[in-house]
């Protein structure tokens, strides 16, 4: 049974740093990985979606890295700024299944 | 906008009661699935559907029902509201065979169960 794990759950950091999320997963056989953003009392807005052939995908100041062989990715987020408070989470579609498995997130806190 | 939309957004109801929550997608995705969210085991699939007249039992199945009719819809059903039913429901859709395409969400149903 695929498993998510997401370090760390929460971070709190001041505006403008540059910071790294952390997504591992236990079976590497996966169709692709996507990871979702969630604002307290909303549904999950998709972020960027990589597939199993990628290494990585960018959009603005987000920028996503897949290895399938270690199990990872990470969610790399460039100069922080207040409005990317929120929770993060990533989601693993597997090769053997068709569901996807999510972690359970890692809070997000950015400081003016 | 295509978009997907899920009603009510809050319901209080009672136990033993069946209730159904409403989810309309707009962007003709042949994939549609319900979730359940609760704090400590995160997103939990409850069923989801390829395409008209297809559902499939998630991982948390018990208690829920869904049918498709239609392309646009995948009503949820409570044949029998517990408490433990209790918590925030997500429906969500993707384009693609077997769910590879990216996920879309609506804004959840909020409910409880008295």
């Amino acid at each position: 049974k695929q498993e998510v794990t997401q370090i760390p759950a929460a971070l709190s950091v001041p505006e403008g740093e540059n910071l790294v999320l952390n997504c591992s997963f236990t079976d590497s056989a996966i169709y692709n990985l996507q990871w979702f953003r969630q604002d307290p009392g909303k549904g999950l807005t998709s972020l960027l979606l990589i597939q199993s052939s990628q290494r990585e995908q960018t959009s603005g100041r987000l920028n996503a890295s897949l290895d399938k062989s270690s199990g990872r990715s990470t969610l790399y987020i460039a100069a922080s700024q207040p409005g990317d408070s929120a929770t993060y989470l990533c989601a693993v579609m597997n090769s053997g299944y068709s569901t996807l498995t999510f972690g359970k997130g890692t809070m997000l806190l950015v400081s003016p | 906008d295509a978009e997907i939309t899920q009603s009510p957004r809050h319901k209080i109801t009672e136990t033993g009661r069946q209730v159904t929550l409403a989810c309309h997608q707009t962007w003709n995705h042949n994939n549609m699935f319900w979730y359940r969210q609760d704090l400590g085991h995160g997103l939990r699939l409850i069923h989801y559907s390829y395409g008209v007249q297809d559902t499939n039992k998630g991982e948390v199945s018990d208690g829920y029902s869904v049918s498709r009719s239609n392309t646009e819809d995948l009503p949820l059903t409570l044949e029998s509201a517990a408490s433990s039913q209790t918590s925030v429901y997500f429906c969500a859709s993707s384009a693609g065979s077997l769910n590879t395409g990216e996920l879309f969400f609506g804004e959840g149903s909020r409910l409880t169960v008295l």
